[in-house]
C-alpha cells in the first residue's frame, strides 16, 4: 500500500529556535497533505490544509507565520515551526491524500514529537 | 466548530471476547465517516471509509455500521486477538474538503491474553 514517511520522529529544541518537520508521500504524488496536531488527551486537530505549489490554507486559530508549510514537490511538505515555545510541544501528525479514478485514500504518515525545552 | 465523540475512552477485554465502540457525529453535512485503526509509533491505519447510510462494511473479524440520519457508527471487533490492542479513531468529513478530517479523541482498546 501507499506509504507516508514523516521526519523526524522526535525532536527536542530550544525556545527560539525553529524546528522543521517533513512528509514525504514515498509511492505516489499528492497534490494535497495536511498537517495535524495532538496534545495529551486530545483529538488529532486539523491545522493546515498543504497545496502543492500553492500557498497552505489554515485553520482558525492557527498563525501562518509560526506553523510555515511548504509544498514545494508533490511528494514532499514540510511544517516549520518558527521560534518555538514550550506551549508548541506536541505530537504533530501529516497525512496525504491518494486519488485514485474516482475515489480518494487518505494516508498517514508516523507523527512527530515536539519537544521545546 | 464540529463535535465527534467516541465512547469508552479505553476498554479492557479478554482474548476471544468481542467488543464494540461508538463514534457520534453530526448528522447534517455529512458526507463520509472514516474509522482508523492506530498501533502506537506508527501510522494510522484506514480501516473504512463509511459514506452510505445504513452501509455495513467489513474487513476480517473487523465491521463497521452507520447511521447518518442520527449520527453514529459503530464499530464491531469478533473474537478479539491481543494484536487487535490499538486506538481505534472514527473521523468525519463533511464534504468540503476530502481528507479534512474531524476526529474524535479515539478508544484505546487492550486485549488480554
Amino acid at each position: 500500500g501507499a506509504v507516508v514517511s514523516q521526519h523526524p520522529s522526535w525532536v527536542i529544541c530550544k525556545s527560539g529556535t525553529s524546528v522543521k518537520i517533513e512528509c514525504r508521500s514515498l509511492d505516489f504524488q499528492a497534490t494535497t497533505m495536511f498537517w495535524y496536531r495532538q496534545f495529551p488527551k486530545q483529538s488529532l486537530m486539523l491545522m493546515a490544509t498543504s497545496n502543492e505549489g500553492s500557498k497552505a490554507t489554515y485553520e482558525q486559530g492557527v498563525e501562518k507565520d509560526k506553523f510555515l508549510i511548504n509544498h514545494a514537490s508533490l511528494t514532499l511538505s514540510t511544517l516549520t515551526v518558527t521560534s518555538a515555545h514550550p506551549e508548541d510541544s506536541s505530537f504533530y501528525i501529516c497525512s496525504a491524500r491518494l486519488i485514485q479514478g474516482a475515489g480518494n485514500t487518505i494516508y498517514f504518515g508516523e507523527g512527530s514529537w515536539l519537544t521545546v525545552v | 466548530i464540529l463535535n465527534v465523540e467516541q465512547s469508552p475512552q479505553s476498554l479492557h477485554v479478554q482474548e476471544g471476547d468481542s467488543t464494540n465502540f461508538t463514534c457520534s457525529f453530526p448528522s447534517s453535512n455529512f458526507y463520509a465517516l472514516h474509522w482508523y485503526r492506530w498501533e502506537t509509533a506508527k501510522s494510522p491505519e484506514a480501516l473504512f471509509v463509511m459514506t452510505l447510510n445504513g452501509d455495513e462494511k467489513k474487513k476480517g473479524r473487523i465491521s463497521a455500521t452507520l447511521n447518518t440520519k442520527e449520527g453514529y457508527s459503530y464499530l464491531y471487533i469478533k473474537g478479539s486477538q491481543p494484536e487487535d490492542s490499538a486506538t481505534y479513531l472514527c473521523a468525519f468529513n463533511d464534504g468540503t474538503s476530502y481528507g479534512k478530517l474531524t476526529f474524535g479523541q479515539g478508544t484505546i482498546l487492550t486485549v488480554h491474553p
